[in-house]
């Protein structure tokens, strides 16, 4: 049980275009999801958090308008990095948890590598 | 802010041998500690956790003790196997503030246990 999935598992795009991530829970409702960006070699870095229904709170530094998140429903939340750059090329994880706040475990998605030419 | 500082990797052991996998960290107040495992291919799995001081977590075979003391939560196993072979991250969740909550990570450590 507790299986989250995401997709595509790997994205090239050409700079300028945007791209959209998916983040699925497959087998429980997801109250709450995470977004992390993870440089090589290096850790998780949380860029926003989200509750279904409502918008998604984003970490100091993380632009709004660059990585529009949605939390449409309680199995489903999509990343979108607009106008994509080679510098957002990055390894993208999503988590999802079924509490409404942090204190439960969060289950972690594959990953998405995207790569902006 | 939260900080999580892990060995540097990757470690390459031969089945059986013991592991450590060093972790300390740096946060306000008392946050819980986890380790997370994440196997090719495979997202992030929550291998252990400890929720506060001198708990020990403990989970296949793998057990970290929450030091207060030294702010350490050390990755411990007393005879590794191949299926081990993995990448390892310390974590902590913070416990108030602005990072009440959020997990902050270590940058992970690649093992590779050799038969």
């Amino acid at each position: 049980g507790a299986v989250v999935s995401q997709h595509p598992s790997w994205v090239i795009c050409k700079s300028g275009t945007s791209v959209k991530i998916e983040c699925r829970s497959l087998d429980f409702q997801a109250t709450t999801m995470f977004w992390y960006r993870q440089f090589p070699k290096q850790s998780l870095m949380l860029m926003a958090t989200s509750n279904e229904g409502s918008k998604a709170t984003y970490e100091q530094g993380v632009e709004k308008d660059k990585f529009l998140i949605n939390h449409a429903s309680l199995t489903l939340s999509t990343l979108t990095v607009t106008s994509a750059h080679p510098e957002d090329s990055s390894f993208y994880i999503c988590s999802a948890s079924p509490a409404s706040d942090y204190t439960d475990t969060q289950y972690f998605g594959p990953g998405t590598r995207l790569t902006v030419l | 802010g939260n900080s999580v500082t892990q060995m540097e990797g990757p470690v390459t052991l031969s089945e059986e041998a013991f592991l450590t996998i060093n972790c300390t960290y740096t946060a306000t107040g008392y946050p819980s500690l986890f380790w997370y495992v994440q196997y090719p291919g495979e997202g992030l799995q929550l291998l252990l956790k400890a929720t506060k001081a001198d708990d020990k977590g403990s989970n296949k075979g793998f057990e970290a003790t929450y030091r207060k003391e030294t702010t350490s939560f050390h990755l411990e196993k007393g005879s590794v196997q191949v299926s081990d072979s993995a990448v390892y991250f310390c974590a902590l969740r913070g416990a108030g503030g602005t990072s009440y909550g959020k997990l902050t990570f270590g940058q992970g450590t690649i093992l590779t246990v050799h038969p």
